[in-house]
């Protein structure tokens, strides 16, 4: 199965301030379509898990524009330019390149 | 506006069976591949099963193969899980998740195997 580490799995952010997470894979996430299935996902606290990206830098619908997805073959980033008050929760990273899906184990964000 | 709203979690004794239901509407559901994805309490998501738009493709975790099974009914727009043989670590509240990369998600219903 391809694991898919997170880092950090705690950051404590600042209102204002740049924020940034990593997720690694084990394989490269590269299809034999050429295109990487790298999703991020964002899951407030009560809240059900809401897709930000997808295909890696792809960003979903009203997903606003201080949110960037970068990376390729097994390193990926999410990085957060300001951060407000409306981030915090969890994200998670998940390939849908391999079977299994397989998720990161979440990086909790706070102020 | 695509919604999906899954039913049918509850308290099951270990060994038991429960079937979960997710009631699609807001979108073309036979074109699009379903996911069952879990959460057990205050931990991250584990990913259960798929199957695409015309079930003819079906994918488990190692974690519930031969226990649980997938299946839809496209003229009813509705997901299923039938779970077998139910054991405690399978609690979690359970998300139904539209498409191959899971763009859209349910509220979530609870499953809870203890006895």
């Amino acid at each position: 199965d391809v694991v898919m580490t997170q880092s950090p799995l705690s950051l404590p952010v600042t209102l204002g301030q740049p924020a940034s997470i990593s997720c690694r894979s084990t394989q490269s996430l590269v299809f034999s379509d050429g295109n990487t299935y790298l999703n991020w996902f964002h899951q407030r606290p009560g809240q059900s898990p809401r897709r930000l990206f997808f295909r890696v830098s792809k960003r979903d619908s009203g997903v606003p524009d201080r949110f960037t997805g970068s990376g390729s073959g097994t390193e990926f980033t999410l990085k957060i330019s300001r951060v407000e008050a409306e981030d915090v929760g969890v994200y998670y990273c998940m390939q849908s390149t391999h079977w299994p899906r397989t998720f990161g184990q979440g990086t909790k964000v706070e102020i | 506006e695509v919604q999906m709203v899954e039913s049918g979690g509850t308290l099951v004794q270990p060994g038991g069976s429960l079937r979960l239901s997710c009631a699609a509407s807001g979108f073309t559901f036979d074109a699009n591949a379903m996911n069952w994805v879990r959460q057990a309490p205050g931990k991250g998501l584990e990913w259960v099963s798929s199957i695409a738009g015309s079930a003819d493709y079906t994918n488990y975790a190692d974690s519930v193969k031969g226990r649980f099974t997938v299946f839809r009914d496209n003229s009813r727009n509705t997901l299923y899980l039938q779970m077998n043989r139910l054991r405690v670590e399978d609690t979690a509240t359970y998300y139904c998740a539209k498409g191959w990369s899971a763009d859209s998600w349910g509220q979530g219903t609870l499953v809870t195997v203890s006895s």
